[in-house]
């Protein structure tokens, strides 16, 4: 069956610094890819929806300038989180859509900022 | 290693039915299971979130209920409605705070 991975699956960095997370399908290519966010005891939110080889589509209250998102090839999307403080600490997701429209989820990745 | 099934694959349904949706998983060291709805070509909505000390919760015409000793959860849906056609995926988090998905289950409710 079809395989996302993401990389890293847990990272703590310091407040101020720069993280990237990333989405691969392993054995599909992937046009369109979408991030989710999820706070402890919250349910998951999208962020924003990823298309290959153009700007990502932001959702309401998502600062694109804070949440970098690159998609530059169709096994790969990358989530950069820019200048970090800890209230961006939460669960990042991924999940990547298939020719057939399936969608396939990430294990996810737990960001930790101190 | 945690598993999740979901059982049926696919379930169609006349409208105005309840319906219940299974999932099961492997390892009942979970932090929480959730269950989600996808419509086709877009994003996820989250339904309903059980933590692992709790035994059910409810919105609306959904109740979910969850069972750790026995590895399984189930969704419910009252009074169905053709609106409810979605994929419906659960997921459990897990011991080491990944996500664990399930296949999912097409639900059709026809008018």
């Amino acid at each position: 069956g079809a395989v996302v991975s993401q990389h890293p699956s847990r990272v703590i960095c310091k407040s101020g610094t720069s993280v990237k997370i990333e989405c691969r399908s392993l054995d599909f290519q992937a046009t369109t890819m979408f991030w989710y966010r999820q706070f402890p005891k919250q349910s998951l939110m999208l962020m924003a929806t990823s298309n290959e080889g153009s700007k990502a589509t932001y959702e309401q209250g998502v600062e694109k300038d804070k949440f970098l998102i690159n998609h530059a090839s169709l096994t790969l999307s990358t989530l950069t989180v820019t200048s970090a403080h800890p209230e961006d600490s939460s669960f990042y997701i991924c999940s990547a859509r298939d020719d057939g429209d399936g969608q396939h989820f990430g294990p996810g990745t737990r960001l930790t900022v101190t | 290693k945690q598993e999740v099934t979901q059982i049926p694959a696919a379930l169609s349904v006349p409208e105005g039915e309840n319906l219940v949706l299974n999932c099961s998983f492997t390892d009942s060291a979970i932090y929480n299971l959730q269950w989600f709805r996808q419509d086709p070509g877009k994003g996820l909505t989250s339904l309903l979130l059980i933590q692992s000390s709790q035994r059910e919760q409810t919105s609306g015409r959904l109740n979910a209920s969850l069972d750790k000793s026995s590895g399984r959860s189930t969704l419910y849906i009252a009074a169905s409605q053709p609106g409810d056609s979605a994929t419906y995926l659960c997921a459990v988090l897990d011991s080491n705070y990944q996500l664990i998905w399930g296949a999912g289950t097409k639900l059709i409710i026809k008018p």
